[in-house]
């Protein structure tokens, strides 16, 4: 997975409690993408980071909010859990320099809003 | 407004046969279109990628075609495996500084 991990890698949580999800990279690259994948929707782009402290809005990012510190983390949080916030969440980092865009994606965190 | 449209949702196909996936795009200062494959209880993986100033790209039985003025481009698995059974993703970007845009995604099951 790219020196990409996420945590935890599942969680159960309770409607309106906060829940934060943590991306940690080890390869030191500069941007970093939050996902979700649901059924029939494919991977919809929440929140990316594209330097520390240098974040923006993706196409679905009502309800949730990032933050990076360091370069190697960034975290996901939803303020208020919601039921329509279950889903598979992932991460991806990618370094566009010198013509290569590739994007490397994490194991995943599947999340479940009771 | 979905951006890239993937086509078909789901696909079967006889072992060794070639499967076939299609995505159209709309807009046109994508440069960068890669395919992700993923396996159940995976993360998407990096299959392959093509930018725009060539028509075709191989990578053993992985095979991109791009149609710049049609402004779409084909996955093609030559030799399908049941190995190969997988859901499969296309993407698009603008010169790399840009997140990627993808498609639905679309479920291959290569049958014995």
């Amino acid at each position: 997975d790219a020196g990409i991990t996420q945590s935890p890698r599942h969680k159960v949580t309770e409607t309106g409690t906060p829940v934060t999800l943590r991306c940690h990279q080890t390869e030191n690259h500069r941007y970093m993408y939050w996902y979700r994948q649901d059924p029939g929707h494919g991977l919809r782009l929440i929140h990316y980071s594209y330097g520390v402290k240098d974040t923006d809005k993706g196409e679905v990012s009502d309800g949730y909010s990032v933050s990076r510190s360091k370069t190697e983390d960034f975290l996901l949080t939803l303020e208020s859990a919601t039921s329509s916030q279950t889903s598979v969440y992932f991460c991806a980092i990618s370094s566009p320099s010198g013509g290569r865009y590739e994007q490397y994606f994490g194991p995943g965190t599947r999340l479940t809003v009771t | 407004q979905q951006q890239v449209k993937q086509s078909p949702q789901s696909l079967i196909v006889q072992k060794g046969g070639i499967s076939i996936i299609n995505c159209a795009y709309e807009n046109t200062a994508f440069d960068y279109f890669p395919w992700y494959q993923q396996f159940p209880g995976k993360g998407p993986a990096l299959l392959i990628a093509i930018r725009p100033d060539v028509s075709e790209k191989k990578e053993g039985r992985f095979t991109i075609s791009f149609n710049k003025s049609a402004k779409q481009f084909s996955l093609h698995i030559m030799d399908s495996q049941p190995g190969d059974s997988a859901t499969y993703f296309c993407a698009a970007s603008i010169r790399g500084n840009t997140p990627l845009v993808f498609g639905k995604g679309t479920r291959l099951s290569v049958i014995a």
